[in-house]
């Protein structure tokens, strides 16, 4: 079985761009979640899909987004970025609630 | 608010030590503490505890719960130089249906550094 992928694997961009990361979860799996990870603060919840639906929510801006396609892929998206936005992006995939998460790659966001 | 803290957040030990790390957390509606390890990429899961003063054992390394005293701990036995990661503790809460809340909240992590 595949594991979770994430493209792309490293970005660079500058302040006040947008950016999309992409997220394909397990084959199977519906709940899709991403999470931040910096040096400073760890490793930070985002944000949970199911079937299309964000069911949870961190404590993010507005500025991050994200949605889940009928095939269970996600994206996140991040507008107006800054220069603390610069963090890696995990996305996870689950199978029901009493399994443990899988973890994608990660995409190394950088912000100049 | 929901905290997660782990101890201690370096060590450094030489091959064949046993290591214990330390995870207490705070959180309602408790439902399960994880424990992965992150080398230079994307955590890899470990252990799954909900019930305390079970072992859960997978090689060389084992986990158990105290849901009384609010802490876990990851012991590594017979450590090797593949050892050196991050190791992480994470919670979740009981969600609908007596699941998960699919919301994990991670403790800073403790790097482990192992020399030959």
């Amino acid at each position: 079985k595949a594991g979770v992928t994430q493209t792309p694997r490293y970005l660079i961009k500058t302040r006040g761009q947008q950016v999309t990361l992409s997220c394909s979860p397990i084959s199977g799996h519906r709940s899709v979640s991403w999470y931040q990870q910096t040096p400073g603060q760890g490793l930070q919840f985002l944000f949970e899909y199911f079937s299309e639906t964000q069911r949870n929510k961190g404590n993010f801006p507005g500025r991050f987004s994200g949605r889940q396609f009928s095939n269970s892929r996600s994206e996140m998206n991040v507008s107006t970025l800054e220069l603390g936005d610069s963090a890696l992006y995990l996305c996870a995939s689950r199978g029901t609630s009493h399994d443990e998460q899988y973890f994608g790659p990660g995409t190394r966001l950088t912000v100049t | 608010e929901d905290k997660v803290v782990q101890s201690p957040l370096s060590l450094v030990v030489h091959e064949g030590d046993t290591v214990t790390l330390n995870c207490s957390y705070e959180v309602t509606n408790f439902r399960s503490l994880l424990w992965y390890k992150q080398e230079k990429k994307a955590p890899t899961f470990l252990f799954m505890l909900t019930s305390s003063g079970i072992e859960k054992k997978s090689g060389r390394l084992s986990s158990i719960l105290d849901k009384k005293e609010l802490f876990s701990i990851l012991n590594i036995t017979a450590t090797q130089t593949g050892d050196s990661a991050v190791y992480l503790c994470a919670v979740e809460k009981i969600g609908r249906s007596g699941g998960s809340n699919y919301k994990l909240t991670f403790g800073k992590g403790t790097l482990l550094t192992v020399n030959p």
